[in-house]
């Protein structure tokens, strides 16, 4: 069975520097990983994936994430934070067949002016 | 196609009463899911579709729960009996194939009371 496991609640960070929330994972077989962020009263957005290739993922905001295998992490960057990267954040993985997504409980980013 | 449609938005019912959400996916995306997210946790599965026909379900959909998605487009949620632990965030999502990434509706709210 797949699992997730993001081990702080809440980060905290000033506004222009850089921001890690992290993530591990564990599945059978190559994990597919995802990240999303929820905004107050909006929808799941997605951000980023990796399914293979280049450790290194870049996606939506400036966010990136590298995968690493042999730590079974797949930590969120940013190089520098703005107030507007305040958000719940959520580490998603997948197995062989994308039957479906397994959700960690979410990372609250707060960033201060 | 603006995105992933779902209604109502909120729903407040008496415990015992049935409720039915319906979600619109976006268009020509075949794989239609359903999660259900409490306050404090990541979204859980509850059930995926491929096209018109239901492939995987979880436990955690007891029998008073069932999902259709007729002709392969919309969907139906329906909670029979419900419980007070049935409150939560009811979440659609769809991608257009497999390892896609999956677009989010902005949920529905249900409450027991």
């Amino acid at each position: 069975a797949q699992s997730v496991a993001q081990p702080e609640d809440q980060v905290n960070v000033a506004e222009g520097n850089p921001l890690t929330v992290k993530c591990t994972y564990s599945v059978s077989g190559n994990p597919y990983l995802f990240w999303y962020v929820q905004y107050p009263n909006r929808g799941l957005q997605f951000l980023l994936k990796y399914i293979t290739g280049d450790n290194l993922v870049k996606g939506s905001y400036g966010f990136e994430a590298e995968f690493n295998k042999s730590q079974t992490s797949f930590h969120l960057k940013k190089p520098s934070a703005l107030v507007s990267d305040s958000a719940l954040y959520f580490c998603a993985v997948s197995a062989i067949g994308f039957q479906k997504l397994v959700f960690g409980t979410g990372t609250r980013l707060l960033v201060s002016p | 196609d603006t995105g992933v449609s779902q209604d109502p938005r909120h729903k407040i019912t008496k415990r015992g009463q049935n409720v039915t959400f319906r979600c619109d996916p976006i268009s020509e995306h075949n794989r239609l899911y359903w999660y259900r997210q409490t306050l404090g946790q990541g979204p859980e599965f509850l059930t995926y579709f491929q096209n018109e026909a239901q492939l995987e379900k979880s436990r955690l959909l007891s029998d008073r729960f069932s999902a259709e998605r007729p002709k392969g487009s919309f969907s139906t949620l329906e909670i029979q009996r419900t419980e007070q632990g049935d409150s939560a965030m009811y979440l659609c999502a769809s991608s257009p194939y497999a390892s896609a990434e999956a677009f989010f509706g902005q949920g529905t709210r249900l409450t027991v009371v």
